[in-house]
């Protein structure tokens, strides 16, 4: 079974700082995808950002970019230059490589980020 | 990315009732998934829906309580069967995107559902 953790249930930054979101997980497979989707006031599901396992650089895609340790199981957002639009509820997910249902992504519990003014 | 349209996009229904939410999408995909957000909490997945077959349901869900149909590569629907308050939740479809092994998800704007 996959499992997906995030320790912190809110944060707050300010506007323009930096913020890191954490994120652990478990899998017995070796070849796995982990995600950063952002759920807005609006409810919609946003991806964020995607790494793929076997790739040792760490993702990055504009003002985002993560912190992924494979062998901690750790896969850490990190917002700069945060914007009041970052304001949102984060989801870390993680699915395997494999076909079939093991494809299913598996979410964790949510990180409620709201960036002051 | 793809472009992922969901009708109704929120409603307000008796209970007993049932209510059918489409998910439309704006290219051909072989997978599709419904997932269910309960008020304050992450997603969980209800079922696949794969074009040509039945629906693959995850443990806790029913096909009488969530039927779920399939007709082409674009389209899907998932009805809430004999609604009862704990049915109040976010609806979100999701289609996977990218090779086989590869795929990434996207979902679309989500259905909030209110059982009174």
């Amino acid at each position: 079974a996959q499992t997906v953790t995030q320790s912190q249930p809110e944060m707050s930054v300010q506007e323009a700082e930096t913020v890191t979101l954490s994120c652990t997980y478990d899998t017995s497979e070796s070849n796995y995808y982990l995600f950063w989707y952002k759920q807005p006031p609006s409810r919609q599901m946003i991806l964020v950002i995607r790494q793929e396992a076997y790739k040792q650089q760490n993702a990055t895609e504009n003002r985002f970019s993560v912190n992924f340790q494979k062998a901690a199981k750790s896969f850490s957002l990190k917002i700069s230059d945060s914007q009041l639009g970052d304001t949102a509820m984060y989801f870390c997910a993680l699915r395997t490589r494999r076909s079939g249902s093991a494809r299913q992504l598996t979410f964790g519990s949510g990180t409620q980020l709201t960036v002051l003014p | 990315s793809a472009v992922i349209s969901q009708k109704p996009s929120r409603d307000i229904c008796q209970r007993g009732t049932s209510l059918t939410i489409q998910c439309q999408v704006d290219s051909q995909v072989t997978m599709m998934f419904w997932y269910r957000q309960q008020p304050g909490q992450s997603l969980t997945l209800i079922a696949t829906a794969n074009q040509g077959s039945e629906a693959t349901y995850e443990s806790g869900f029913v096909i009488d309580k969530f039927p779920i149909s399939r007709p082409n590569l674009t389209f899907s629907t998932l009805t809430v069967s004999n609604m009862s308050p704990e049915d109040s939740s976010i609806y979100l479809c999701s289609v996977a995107l990218g090779g086989t092994s590869t795929d990434t998800q996207y979902f679309g704007p989500g259905t909030r559902l209110t059982v009174l």
